[in-house]
């Protein structure tokens, strides 16, 4: 069974810098992987999707790296502003045919301003 | 593009009673609805997987007589839960996977509907 793990469960800095969120799964074959956004009681917003194949994706101040071998992404935000706090999820969807995505926890981020 | 939509944004009901969710695709057709759930500083967890015309997949553990799933139409899914106890509060989110092609399946979610049982 997949397990998805995000570290850290939660991060705390000040505006501007640059920081990385980390996550791992335990099952190599996967088919994609999405990074999402939550902001407090509200739905989910995609922010990067990367194909197996792929090694990274970038939009704007977002860059998302895969390394499906080791099972791991990371993704990397720039100058960090306080409109990025929010909580980052990391989903993974199987390889095996299995449409549905599993998520981590998510890493609740504070971007103090 | 590539909207989704959940009605209700929130629901209060009494234990017993039954709720239903609606979820639609706006602006595309998605042959595939997910449904997850997700408690309070948990992560989303899948419930089912929807496909138009068909029966929906439920995943181990959810039981498929009280959380009810239609998927009539490309746009609509729905998902009713019966006879509501109070551990059925939760946030209920949906998403839909557009059916044509050069979009990777992404997955794209609805906002969710908080659920609260009394």
């Amino acid at each position: 069974k997949q397990e998805v793990t995000q570290i850290p469960a939660a991060l705390s800095v000040p505006e501007g810098e640059n920081l990385v969120l980390n996550c791992s799964f335990t099952d190599s074959a996967i088919y994609n992987l999405q990074w999402f956004r939550q902001d407090p009681g509200k739905g989910l917003t995609s922010l990067l999707l990367i194909q197996s194949s792929q090694r990274e994706q970038t939009s704007g101040r977002l860059n998302a790296s895969l390394d499906k071998s080791s099972g791991r992404s990371t993704l990397y935000i720039a100058a960090s502003q306080p409109g990025d706090s929010a909580t980052y999820l990391c989903a993974v969807r199987g390889g095996g045919g299995a449409d549905g995505l599993t998520f981590g926890k998510g890493t609740h981020l504070i971007i103090q301003p | 593009g590539a909207v989704v939509s959940q009605h209700p944004s929130w629901v209060i009901c009494k234990s017993g009673t039954s709720v239903k969710i609606e979820c639609r695709s706006l602006d595309f057709q998605a042959t595939t609805m997910f449904w997850y759930r997700q408690f309070p500083k948990q992560s989303l967890m899948l419930m089912a997987t929807s496909n138009e015309g068909s029966k929906a997949t439920y995943e181990q553990g959810v039981e498929k007589d009280k959380f009810l799933i239609n998927h009539a139409s490309l746009t609509l899914s729905t998902l009713t839960v019966t006879s509501a106890h109070p551990e059925d509060s939760s946030f209920y989110i949906c998403s839909a996977r557009y059916s044509g092609s050069g979009s990777y399946n992404e997955q794209f979610f609805g906002p969710g509907t908080r659920l609260t049982v009394l």
